[in-house]
């Protein structure tokens, strides 16, 4: 199973930035996911979950009406669209595998990208 | 600062057993299974633990997890020295939000 995320890049504040998460190797459609992100120098910090079949989705509150997650299981893809950016969402953005359709109290994430940055920055 | 409370820093010599805990509350690990993940500087996480005491396939039986009430614990027998690293603790909250611990920094003397 692998992820490949791309997108990233430098962004002004206020500014917008789609992230795709690119899965291949497992069957996507039957996977609940995730993104993460890990600002520089800090931990891992949950961002959103989305489920197998999309209709079930949660943020963190930090992020809620500033970022929608979505997927297209057709073309095994998982987004992050990213809007009114602060420097504070300076980060190393993960997309995650989460458990095969289980619900969110089964919360592990078992295969992650390699991640891309994003620098929001005047 | 995190729901989830880790000691920032663990440490012990090879061959040594060292625990890492994970304190949380009755919103989150005294109600759903929490999950540890092990990260290299520089590299993506990898998952360690899941559903408490579970290992993936790959990840030796010298990891092993626990949990007791609000709290929870990983244990590392044997320790090695590429065992080195950042742990995270993590589990689903009943505000319907994700939450990582703060992460323990693990140096094999």
């Amino acid at each position: 199973a692998q992820l490949v995320e791309s997108g990233g890049g430098l962004v002004q504040p206020g500014g917008s930035l789609r992230l795709s998460c690119a899965a291949s190797e497992f069957t996507f459609s039957r996977y609940d996911m995730n993104w993460v992100r890990q600002a520089p120098g800090k931990g891992l910090e949950w961002l959103s979950h989305i489920s197998a079949s999309g209709n079930i989705i949660f943020y963190t509150d930090s992020v809620k009406g500033r970022f929608t997650i979505s997927r297209d299981n057709a073309k095994t893809s998982l987004y992050l669209h990213m809007n009114s950016l602060r420097v504070g969402d300076t980060a190393v953005y993960y997309c995650a595998r989460g458990s095969p359709g289980y619900g969110v109290s089964y919360f592990y994430m078992d295969v992650w990208g390699q991640g891309t940055t994003v620098a929001v920055s005047s | 600062q995190s729901v989830l409370t880790q000691p920032p820093s663990a440490s012990g010599t090879p061959g040594q057993r060292v625990t890492i805990s994970c304190s949380g509350s009755g919103a989150n690990i005294g109600r759903n299974s929490v999950n540890w993940y092990r990260q290299v500087p520089g590299s993506a996480p990898k998952l360690l633990i899941y559903e408490t005491d579970q290992r993936p396939s790959g990840v030796p039986d010298r990891f092993s997890g626990s949990k007791s009430g609000t709290s929870a614990s990983l244990a590392i027998r044997g320790l090695q020295s590429d065992d080195e690293g950042d742990y995270f603790c993590a589990v689903w909250d009943a505000r319907l939000n994700g939450v990582f611990g703060g992460g323990t920094r693990l140096t094999v003397l």
